[in-house]
């Protein structure tokens, strides 16, 4: 059963910083592997969508790479801002036949004070 | 942009009642979702939908839950009779394609007293 695992739990960070939050799965068979931002009871945000066979995918401040042989993703943020306070979470969906539903991390909080 | 709209955004029930909660998915996306997240916990997959039927179910999705997309809009989630471990905040997205992103739609809290 696939688990995945985010560190840290939560992170604080003076703006500006740049900063980078990690995940981990289990089974390296994934189909695709997704960012997304939790805003406090709202609902999920994508930030990056990266297929199995990529490496890497960037949209604006955010860069996420991934490691699949080693079921690893990480998520850099660059000149950190208030406005990027949130809970990441990453998902992994599986390869092979299947919805491709997705399996969730627990997230990351992260707090970026003025 | 396109959203993947839901209602009510907060619905409260007493336990044993049906409730159902309703997602609009993008207009073109053929791949329907739900997911619930207890408070604190992590995200969990419930149900994934596909050319009118259920395509991969959770071990959550016991016989008091169905899905059913009743016109070519809306996709529906139903719970008969509600305990109160059903209190979590209920999610729908939905995907075009096998490689594309899933959307999330803002949820609906459900507490059940």
């Amino acid at each position: 059963k696939q688990e995945v695992t985010q560190i840290p739990a939560a992170l604080s960070v003076p703006e500006g910083e740049n900063l980078v939050l990690n995940c981990s799965f289990t089974d390296s068979a994934i189909y695709n592997l997704q960012w997304f931002r939790q805003d406090p009871g709202k609902g999920l945000t994508s930030l990056l969508l990266i297929q199995s066979s990529q490496r890497e995918q960037t949209s604006g401040r955010l860069n996420a790479s991934l490691d699949k042989s080693s079921g690893r993703s990480t998520l850099y943020i660059a000149a950190s801002q208030p406005g990027d306070s949130a809970t990441y979470l990453c998902a992994v969906s599986p390869s092979g036949a299947g919805s491709y539903q997705l399996t969730f991390g627990k997230g990351t909080k992260l707090s970026v004070i003025p | 942009e396109p959203e993947v709209t839901q209602t009510p955004s907060h619905q409260v029930t007493q336990m044993g009642q049906e409730v159902i909660l309703r997602c609009v998915p993008i207009s073109n996306h053929l791949y329907f979702y739900w997911y619930r997240q207890i408070l604190g916990q992590k995200v969990e997959f419930l149900v994934s939908f596909y050319n009118n039927e259920i395509s991969e179910k959770s071990e959550i999705f016991d016989d008091q839950f169905s899905v059913e997309r009743p016109d070519g809009s809306n996709f529906t989630l139903k719970i008969r009779s509600t305990k109160l471990e059903d209190s979590a905040m209920y999610f729908c997205a939905s995907r075009g394609g096998l490689a594309g992103e899933q959307y999330f739609g803002p949820g609906t809290r459900l507490t059940v007293t």
